[in-house]
């Protein structure tokens, strides 16, 4: 199975801050890697798939890049409404794997 | 729009078994891979099963592999999760998804969505 890592766990960040989230696979996985947004409480929600593509109606602070094995989320200028849970995801081989998420909080 | 809603949530006993169901409306069900995946509460996202568009693939999880059946009526544009020797780590909130697919920088890509708003099992005595 692919392991999927995520860095960091957690961080806090001011609201117009850049925030910046990677992810790691344990071996290459194309780019088969998307990223959800997740509140408590509410299912997880797409934000990019394919690694770098916008699902459609997300705001366009999101960003993301990489291919292979490094992956990154970048999140330009975090609104109050972007304080949440993310997770990267990598569907190039079953089982899907995720990975541990990353919590980001207003500082 | 389209929308898929869990049910079958409940508390159960260890060892015992529970059925949850995913009905799905807005979109053509049967062309669709659809997928389970859990949470445990104040845990991370865990892939549980999918089960290809016409039922003739199905995978599993390590942690659930034997135990759970993944199945589909299309007729009912309902799938379905059986949960046999149900244990206290199964506990969490089971959400299933559609496996969506699309083309971008010439290739051809998957993600899951939309999600259901989840159902909660709780495995206790």
């Amino acid at each position: 199975d692919i392991q999927m890592t995520q860095s960091p766990s957690s961080l806090s960040a001011s609201v117009g801050d850049r925030v910046t989230i990677t992810c790691r696979a344990s071996q290459s996985i194309n780019s088969y890697l998307n990223w959800y947004q997740q509140k408590p409480g509410k299912a997880p929600k797409v934000l990019i798939y394919a690694a770098s593509t916008l699902q459609s109606g997300v705001p366009s602070r999101f960003s993301g890049s990489g291919s292979g094995t490094d992956f990154t989320l970048t999140i330009s200028s975090p609104q109050p409404e972007d304080f949440a849970t993310y997770y990267c995801v990598q569907t190039y081989s079953t089982p899907f794997t995720f990975g541990p998420g990353t919590k980001v909080d207003i500082k | 729009q389209e929308q898929l809603v869990e049910s079958g949530g409940g508390v159960v006993q260890p060892g015992r078994s529970l059925r949850l169901s995913c009905a799905a409306s807005g979109f053509t069900f049967s062309s669709y891979a659809m997928h389970w995946v859990r949470q445990a509460p104040g845990k991370g996202l865990e892939w549980v099963a999918v089960i290809s568009y016409d039922g003739n693939y199905k995978y599993y999880a390590d942690s659930v592999k034997g135990r759970f059946t993944i199945s589909r009526d299309d007729s009912k544009n309902t799938l379905y999760l059986q949960m046999n020797s149900l244990r206290p780590e199964d506990t969490a909130v089971y959400y299933c998804a559609r496996e969506s697919i699309g083309a971008t920088r010439g290739g051809t890509y998957n993600w899951l969505d939309p999600w259901g708003q989840g159902t909660l099992v709780t495995v206790s005595s």
